[in-house]
């Protein structure tokens, strides 16, 4: 089945030290986001890559980069996790056409704790 | 930007009970979805409905979107219908590709 594909689930990282996770698809959808969630919280888009261009939103902290090597996958790079940043973070896929964006498929996610 | 505003925000059911979850947006929409987010964090597409009625076993959904609003609706709960539904909207007038989503309904269906 086509999906979205997080890994690792459960990550858990010390404070200040770098960390990547990482997104794959087999959708083969041309724009990819990632959301953070934190408890109780809805999700919150950090960026997404429409094809290989990529648009930050204005709130998005520095220390949240990413990469999109290929169409398939997508990597979320947090270069000095802070106890705030810990939270699950949410891959997700879609394909635009024509200006119209479609359906949002999202991944199980990735639950990151910072110690 | 656009507000999308969920109502109830909390939902007690006793199992085969049915339910109503209400979505309202500000401003026009190109694109709405309904998600049911599990115990275990996963985001599960239930429906992609920018207008009209859909149905799908035990949910249905109805969007109008002349007058901003959706319904979720859930008949004879079970105790798997359980955890957080969301409603997403995209708008016609922002730039990019970006879902927003309401602050959600939590819902817990009791055995």
């Amino acid at each position: 089945d086509a999906m979205v594909i997080q890994n690792p689930r459960y990550q858990v990282t010390q404070f200040g030290k770098p960390v990547t996770l990482s997104c794959s698809q087999t959708l083969n959808h041309n724009v990819m986001y990632w959301y953070q969630q934190k408890s109780s919280q809805a999700p919150k888009l950090l960026f997404h890559y429409y094809d290989k261009d990529f648009n930050n939103e204005a709130d998005t902290p520095d220390n949240f980069q990413s990469r999109r090597p290929n169409t398939s996958f997508c990597f979320l790079d947090i270069r000095s996790p802070g106890l705030g940043d810990a939270a699950m973070y949410l891959c997700a896929t879609s394909r635009r056409t024509s200006g119209t964006l479609n359906e949002q498929f999202f991944g199980p996610g990735t639950r990151l704790t910072v110690l | 930007g656009i507000q999308v505003e969920q109502s109830p925000p909390d939902l007690i059911l006793q199992e085969g009970a049915n339910s109503t979850l209400r979505c309202n947006f500000s401003d026009s929409v190109n694109n709405l979805q309904w998600f049911h987010q599990n115990p275990w964090g996963q985001l599960i597409n239930l429906f992609y409905i920018p207008s009209g009625t859909k149905q799908n076993g035990r949910l249905s959904a109805t969007t109008v979107a002349t007058e901003r609003y959706s319904l979720l609706y859930i008949s004879s709960s079970q105790t798997t219908d359980s955890g957080v539904y969301f409603c997403a909207v995209t708008t016609l007038k922002a730039a990019g590709n970006k879902l927003t989503f309401g602050g959600g309904t939590r819902v817990l269906v009791k055995p």
